[in-house]
């Protein structure tokens, strides 16, 4: 199964660009990248996907290596609600489906 | 709309007893999941239904059951508990199970066993 590593936290200040790194060495070139977050007490949430280009949305951007063995997830201005516990998922599908989660990075924002 | 919603939000078994959790969706998704978070761990997969009338084991299946009513709910059965199933239950909902689609997931069941 291919694999994700992220840093167990990181700190960002209010109205800062957070970036969120992710590795994935051993993707193959069928996985789709997924991050999810995980507010405190809460299910987790959809953040954005992609599959070989840079994606964007109205949460956040999503930055992909063009080996793909590692991508970025970009908050562009960090808020107090942005503190979370964020998910690099690597969508596989060998036999079983399932998302790998991981334990992920806890995001510390500070005011 | 109010996503995926899940009951009970708290309960606590002792060793032995049974249970099922409920979950429902209202988005017209085809496939629906069962995952379990321990402390400090990231969600492992129990099992999945692809579409209405399948159902399989994902990672960590051994203790459940489940059950997919129609398109709408997926329970999930633990016949016997055990202290291991200690833990917060998220059930969740995609479109399909293709590998593009995003999981919604419902606010959790959480769950003690004594």
């Amino acid at each position: 199964d291919a694999k994700t590593t992220q840093p167990n936290s990181m700190e960002s200040n209010e109205e800062e660009p957070v970036h969120l790194p992710c590795n994935h060495s051993t993707i193959s070139g069928t996985d789709y990248i997924h991050w999810y977050r995980q507010l405190p007490s809460q299910g987790p949430e959809y953040v954005i996907h992609g599959l070989t280009s840079n994606v964007n949305n109205r949460m956040a951007s999503l930055a992909i290596a063009e080996d793909r063995k590692s991508s970025t997830l970009i908050l562009h201005r960090a808020t107090l609600r942005d503190a979370a516990v964020y998910y690099c998922i690597l969508r596989d599908w060998s036999g079983t489906y399932k998302y790998i989660f991981g334990t992920g990075t806890r995001l510390k924002v500070l005011a | 709309n109010a996503g995926v919603t899940q009951t009970p939000k708290f309960q606590v078994l002792k060793t032995g007893q049974s249970m099922t959790l409920q979950c429902a969706q209202d988005m017209n998704h085809n496939s629906m999941y069962w995952y379990r978070q321990d402390p400090g761990m990231g969600l492992r997969l129990i099992y999945y239904s692809a579409s209405e009338g399948t159902t399989d084991k994902g990672e960590v299946p051994n203790g459940y059951n489940v059950s997919r009513l129609n398109k709408r709910e997926f329970s999930l059965r633990l016949e016997s508990a055990a202290p291991s199933q200690t833990s917060v239950y998220f059930c969740a909902s995609s479109e399909t199970a293709g590998r593009g689609n995003e999981q919604y997931f419902g606010p959790g069941t959480r769950l003690t066993v004594t």
